[in-house]
């Protein structure tokens, strides 16, 4: 079993959809990453957390510790939102990165 | 301020050959983080590595896998007697000194694309 799972897999929504990814992850956490991968491209970091709450435009992540589970959600979705979201987290005695397997959005106009 | 660089984008190599792969991290910053990714597999941990330091390599394969961060210059990944194995997007990230905090935010680079023959 993965130490970070992701659901769904893949995703696809109309615009203007609200959208959900889901993250749960068996280890103890210092930190909690949502990035962001074209196909084809860089990978960019959306949001680092280690508690509550944060939102940057249309995009807002959740984390629990307690539960050990984070959301991102994307309001008002645009087909350019389409990308694969990843989910990773840092387990707290080291600084590595744990990944999830990632999920793969298409948002169709 | 530049973001995190690599170089190159694209590398293809025949079976057997070397492959150097550079990561200049962003300015300021003094730690180094290689990451692979498979093909439709998800990333994994290579290498952390400070200024002259390997700090974690426990995902580095056991041969043929090394990785440097000179004093000078950039990080180099350097893999040697490519295997078709070997073909996959490799993504350094960097992130600044530890301030107090027990963790910073890490910044990926644009990633090098291996394609061994």
């Amino acid at each position: 079993k993965n130490e970070v799972e992701q659901s769904p897999q893949n995703l696809t929504a109309q615009e203007g959809e609200f959208i959900t990814i889901n993250c749960s992850y068996s280890v103890g956490i210092s930190a909690l990453h949502w990035l962001q991968q074209h196909p084809g491209g860089g990978i960019v970091s959306l949001f680092m957390l280690s508690s509550g709450k944060k939102k940057h435009g249309r995009l807002i992540a959740t984390i629990n510790i307690q539960e050990k589970h984070s959301s991102l959600h994307i309001t008002a979705s645009h087909p350019r939102d389409s990308a694969v979201y990843i989910c990773a987290v840092r387990s707290y005695n080291t600084d590595k990165l744990i990944f999830g397997t990632g999920t793969r959005l298409q948002v169709f106009p | 301020n530049a973001g995190v660089m690599q170089n190159p984008r694209h590398l293809v190599r025949r079976r057997g050959q070397e492959a150097r792969l550079r990561c200049s991290p962003m300015k300021g910053h003094s730690h180094v983080y290689w990451y692979r990714q498979l093909p439709e597999e998800g990333l994994k941990f290579m290498v952390y590595l400070q200024k002259e330091n390997i700090i974690d390599e426990s995902g580095m394969p056991k041969e043929r896998f090394s990785a440097e961060f000179p004093k000078e210059g950039p990080s180099i990944l350097r893999i040697q007697q490519v295997v078709r194995g070997d073909s996959a997007a490799y993504f350094c990230a960097s992130s600044p000194p530890l301030t107090g905090r027990d963790y910073n935010e890490q910044f990926f680079g644009p990633g090098t694309r291996l394609t061994v023959l």
